[in-house]
């Protein structure tokens, strides 16, 4: 079965910290995202990657990094963690099945963070 | 660029019910359109998917229809149950994977 993994199902950080949100994916995939979910905006895409060590910005990266050192590791780290980081991670991988095609995404479920 | 959009819920039917999710799509050349399903306390799972003009998706009832001339992939069910309540989400895929999704609908079944 496959299977993606989201290293905490709850935080609470105060203002200032910094956060690291860690998933891991047993499927072998290239490709691993990292999208934030907030009621009435849907779902965001933070940072992806397609291979061991690339990154690429997605649509909200201001405030966030991310690190991916192993192929099944996709971290997502907030230097400075704000009141408007308090959010539902979801992060999420797939194969690569061909340029210009798009594979099935595989979710996590999820990691709610809380910033006071 | 791309988005997508799709009708505001809360949407509440009875058991057996018709149901209905609106979703149009803006977006240059063919992308793939996809309905994602999040049941509470899970992540998104997918639910189905078209990958060209008037090709229909289909998967546990649900259908939807790839239509290029109206931009939309509407989700439909004929017989909706009580453990399909959960939130949808459409998406568009236009290029190596990247997902952009609408902003969800969120279903909820009434005995």
């Amino acid at each position: 079965d496959v299977k993606v993994t989201q290293s905490s199902r709850y935080l609470v950080k105060r203002t200032g910290e910094k956060v690291f949100l860690e998933c891991v994916q047993d499927m072998d995939h290239e490709n691993m995202f990292w999208y934030r979910q907030d009621p009435g905006l849907g779902l965001r895409l933070i940072y992806f990657s397609y291979d061991v060590k690339m990154k690429e910005k997605g649509d909200i990266p201001e405030g966030y990094s991310v690190s991916r050192e192993k192929k099944e590791r996709f971290s997502l780290i907030l230097e400075s963690a704000s009141t408007n980081q308090t959010s539902m991670y979801l992060c999420a991988s797939s194969f690569y099945v061909g340029q210009g095609d798009t594979g099935e995404l595989f979710f996590g479920e999820g990691s709610r963070l809380t910033v006071l | 660029g791309d988005s997508v959009t799709q009708m505001e819920g809360p949407v509440t039917l009875s058991e057996e019910a018709f149901l209905t999710i609106n979703c149009t799509y803006t977006a240059t050349g063919y992308p793939s359109l996809f309905w994602y399903v999040q049941y509470p306390g899970e992540g998104l799972q997918l639910l189905l998917k078209a990958t060209k003009a008037d090709d229909k998706g289909s998967n546990k009832g649900f259908e939807a229809t790839y239509r290029k001339e109206t931009t939309s992939f509407h989700l439909e069910k004929g017989s909706v149950q009580v453990s399909d309540s959960a939130v949808y989400f459409c998406a568009l895929g236009r290029r190596r994977e990247k997902l952009t999704f609408g902003t969800g609908t969120r279903l909820t079944i009434i005995p």
